[in-house]
């Protein structure tokens, strides 16, 4: 069974400083590695997708990176900002369904 | 683009009484996935279906059941409802072909609580 495991739970920053968001999973048999946000009782945003295939997806001041291998992944946010507070999940795509982590709640302080 | 349409957004029940959601995949999506998220949980995978028929079968207790229709949109039932059942309940969909493989696109959401 698939576990996903992501670190910290929580993060609180200064705006304007570099987020680095963890995520590690115990098999490596997967196809694909997203990672979402989420507001508070809100829906899930797909922020970036890693295909196994690949090592890194960029997008804006976003960069995830995987290292399938060792069964992680990492999500890089640059210069961020209030509005970026939120709920970071990663989830992980085996067959016929996708795992989540716990994520990792995340406030920007003004 | 389309999107992932679920119905209703919110529902709010009694305990023991029956409710039904709705799904509506992405168009040429086969594949639907049901998850529950309970507060301050991350979410967890219910059911899938691909092509109308189940594929995969996660924590869906024994008083839901759900299916997927002809034209793929999927219905999860639940009955005999408990106050534990007060979550959101995402659909999603993929495009899932023959390898498993999937990029699922989720729905908004439907908020379930149950008084």
């Amino acid at each position: 069974k698939q576990e996903v495991t992501q670190i910290p739970a929580a993060l609180s920053v200064p705006e304007g400083e570099n987020l680095v968001l963890n995520c590690s999973f115990t098999d490596s048999a997967i196809y694909n590695l997203q990672w979402f946000r989420q507001d508070p009782g809100k829906g899930l945003t797909s922020l970036l997708l890693i295909q196994s295939s690949q090592r890194e997806q960029t997008s804006g001041r976003l960069n995830a990176s995987l290292d399938k291998s060792s069964g992680r992944s990492t999500l890089y946010i640059a210069a961020s900002q209030p509005g970026d507070s939120a709920t970071y999940l990663c989830a992980v795509s085996g067959d016929y369904k996708l795992s989540f982590g716990a994520g990792t709640t995340v406030t920007v302080r003004a | 683009a389309a999107g992932v349409i679920q119905s209703p957004r919110h529902l709010i029940k009694e305990k023991r009484e029956t409710a039904t959601l709705k799904c509506y995949p992405i168009p040429r999506h086969d594949t639907v996935y049901w998850y529950q998220q309970g507060p301050g949980q991350d979410p967890q995978f219910l059911i899938s279906f691909y092509e109308k028929m189940q594929s995969d079968k996660g924590s869906i207790p024994d008083r839901f059941s759900a299916q997927q229709f002809s034209d793929y949109h999927s219905e999860l039932n639940m009955s005999s409802l408990e106050l534990g059942d007060s979550a959101l309940y995402f659909c999603a969909s993929s495009q899932t072909g023959l390898s498993g493989a999937n990029v699922l696109t989720f729905g908004a959401g439907s908020r379930l609580t149950v008084l």
